[in-house]
């Protein structure tokens, strides 16, 4: 079975930092892989995905990831992080099988944007 | 507005009361499925179901039971609630099982005396 990694648990950053949030996957198959965000008391809401083509995806909010597929890795990236990006950051892949629309999720980081 | 949603959002209960939450999404959804979220361990999948009256299980399906007897809807029932059940319930919901793109509800927070 799949199993998604993301190694930083907390995440402190001043307002204008940049931030990379680090998110490994096993499986060595095809996959998709999304990252979603959590705001405090709100549902998840989907970032940006990633299916197949260009490595490099833009999501919203300025967000963006890039798949390597040789490390097994879909890192999440924002050059300069706003006050209003302190959530929950989720990682999770899928594995297009028959067996359901099932996402991997790893354990979140919490990131938090200070002013 | 296309969404999913749960109630009620927050529930207290005992041990063995059975309770249930509704999830009912207005997509016309063929695809929906619940998770629990704990702290230090993510979101894992407790059911799923790819279209009315087909249901199965999920990683973590162990004292919850579930039913899809119209399109809309998916509740999940706790027939004798316990409290390793305390927990933040997510609804989810897709066009189908081929989309990856899940639609997540604003969450259930249980907690089981």
């Amino acid at each position: 079975a799949q199993s998604v990694s993301q190694h930083n648990h907390h995440v402190i950053l001043s307002e204008a930092a940049s931030l990379e949030l680090g998110c490994n996957y096993s499986y060595g198959g095809t996959v998709n892989l999304f990252w979603y965000v959590q705001y405090p008391g709100q549902h998840l809401q989907l970032l940006l995905k990633y299916f197949s083509g260009d490595p490099l995806v833009k999501g919203i909010k300025g967000f963006e990831a890039e798949f390597i597929k040789s490390k097994f890795s879909f890192n999440l990236r924002k050059p300069s992080v706003q006050w209003s990006d302190t959530a929950e950051y989720f990682c999770a892949v899928n594995v297009p099988s028959g067996g359901g629309n099932k996402l991997t999720f790893g354990t979140g980081t919490q990131l938090k944007v200070e002013l | 507005e296309a969404q999913v949603t749960q109630n009620p959002r927050y529930l207290i209960t005992v041990t063995g009361k059975k309770l249930t939450v509704t999830c009912s999404q207005n997509m016309n959804h063929e695809y929906m499925s619940w998770y629990r979220q704990d702290p230090g361990l993510g979101l894992r999948q407790i059911y799923y179901s790819m279209n009315v009256e087909v249901t199965d299980k999920g990683d973590v399906p162990e004292g919850y039971k579930v039913s899809r007897k119209e399109k809309r809807n998916f509740p999940l029932i706790l027939e004798s609630p316990s409290p390793n059940q305390t927990s933040l319930y997510f609804c989810a919901s897709s066009s189908n099982w081929l989309s990856y793109e899940q639609y997540f509800g604003p969450g259930t927070r249980l907690t089981v005396t």
